[in-house]
């Protein structure tokens, strides 16, 4: 099994919809990381989580926001969609160590179209 | 964060060294250097991490010179199954506050 899960892994949707994706990992790290790929572009940070409650902007959070109720929890929801947030999602996680690495371990990615 | 440089693409055969060269000019003092590797439709992978001089893994070796203005990733005798996308990184680890920021990557095919 993953580690670090992501459902849906595709989801279609219309227009004005509200969208939740949802992310959970069997890690037990500390922090956790919304990430959006688009064609070209690599990775940017939606919203990142450094424990419960802990919410935190990235690059591109308007049109998004992110629940964090649970370490092992981080769900990320569209509001409203809107086509231009079609795209790639990957939830990531990391470890608080001592000696920190600042390895981020991905999940499978959810593929997110909006009609 | 550093702004980080790379080579759009990269193309190789099989069986040869592959050197990908990463630009950030204005590291800072605390910052990190790190590699990740992705295939289409999967997540990133870290890959390799460094500060200074080289580091060595079962993957891949990281060279970077004194100054740290760049970096280069080393994977020795590749195989197709390299064929992947190539993230250069730099940031600071502490509990601070690390963001990660992928830039556009290098994309790298091997040919047979």
């Amino acid at each position: 099994d993953a580690d670090v899960t992501q459902t849906p892994r595709n989801r279609i949707t219309k227009t004005g919809k509200r969208i939740m994706l949802e992310c959970s990992q069997t890690k037990g790290h500390d922090r956790m990381y919304w990430y959006r790929q688009d064609p070209g572009l690599g990775l940017r940070l939606i919203y990142y989580s450094f424990d419960v409650k802990d919410i935190n902007k990235g690059e591109i959070s308007d049109g998004y926001s992110v629940s964090r109720q649970a370490q092992a929890k981080f769900s990320l929801s569209l509001e409203s969609a809107i086509p231009n947030q079609t795209a790639l999602y990957f939830c990531a996680t990391r470890k608080v160590a001592e000696v920190n690495t600042g390895e981020l371990f991905f999940g499978e990615g959810s593929r997110l179209t909006v009609l | 964060l550093a702004k980080t440089t790379q080579p759009i693409s990269m193309d190789s055969y099989e069986g040869q060294e592959v050197n990908i060269t990463c630009s950030h000019n204005n590291i800072a003092t605390n910052d990190y250097i790190t590699w990740y590797q992705q295939f289409p439709s999967q997540g990133p992978r870290f890959i390799i991490q460094g500060y200074k001089t080289k580091v060595t893994n079962e993957v891949a070796s990281l060279f970077i010179p004194a100054d740290r203005k760049s970096s280069t990733l080393s994977l020795p005798r590749v195989s197709l199954s390299d064929t992947a996308v190539y993230y250069c990184l730099v940031g600071v680890l502490n509990t601070g506050g690390f963001k990660t920021i992928f830039g556009a990557g290098t994309r790298l095919f091997v040919k047979a």
